[in-house]
């Protein structure tokens, strides 16, 4: 199965709480995991990625959280600030020789001030 | 170093005309990825192209669509015969693809396709 499922579809924040946003994949093929942030108008552009060798990496406020055998991971946004209010996409990337990309649905996060 | 361009930025057609969307990727990427995002909802994948080459074209669908990159010259994303459905904004993403796979794709703005 080449799926990304992703949850919530939209999520309000209050400014300086968590956003947290989930996803899971089933195929076992997948080994690069990008989140994207995108702003209306614009394209997506590269937050933060994983590989499932680790199962969690920070850079700043954000944190990608990876459960290999539960085939899930997951992004938190820490001290949530109104510019982060986007739409955030995971994405899974297969193997070498392939490098397709298949991505969730989007999630669509409002910070409130 | 510029990012990767797409051309142009909004496009207008007609139902039964032919849509040209360009990609220029950044300087040195020699991979383009193309996507189709719908109104409220995640990007596609379409088609996967080195220059000269389609690598994987499972997401394309199977007429009207066609995708080239050349050896000189943007990649092309080419729709015949547009209809209503096609509306949608056109992502490509070019990378380096080199013998480490960590590099990332980089997309472009997009093309946004209306058809009357």
């Amino acid at each position: 199965q080449q799926q990304v499922k992703q949850s919530p579809q939209s999520l309000i924040v209050q400014k300086g709480g968590i956003s947290i946003i989930n996803c899971a994949y089933e195929n076992t093929a997948f080994d690069y995991f990008p989140w994207y942030q995108q702003f209306p108008g614009k394209g997506p552009a590269l937050l933060i990625a994983i590989r499932p060798d680790v199962s969690e990496k920070k850079e700043g406020r954000f944190t990608i959280s990876f459960n290999k055998s539960a085939k899930q991971f997951s992004l938190h946004i820490m001290d949530s600030q109104p510019g982060d209010s986007a739409t955030y996409f995971c994405a899974a990337r297969g193997r070498r020789g392939t490098y397709k990309y298949i991505f969730g649905t989007g999630t669509r996060l409002k910070v409130l001030a | 170093n510029a990012g990767v361009m797409q051309n142009p930025r909004h496009l207008v057609r007609r139902r039964g005309q032919e849509a040209r969307l360009r990609c220029s990727p950044m300087k040195g990427h020699s991979h383009v990825y193309w996507y189709r995002q719908l109104p409220e909802e995640g990007l596609k994948f379409m088609v996967y192209l080195q220059k000269e080459n389609i690598i994987d074209e499972s997401g394309m669908p199977k007429e009207r669509f066609s995708a080239e990159f050349p050896k000189e010259g943007p990649s092309i994303l080419r729709i015949q015969q547009v209809v209503r459905g096609d509306s949608a904004a056109y992502f490509c993403a070019s990378w380096l693809v080199t013998g480490v796979s960590q590099n990332e794709q980089f997309f472009g703005p997009g093309t946004r396709l209306t058809v009357l």
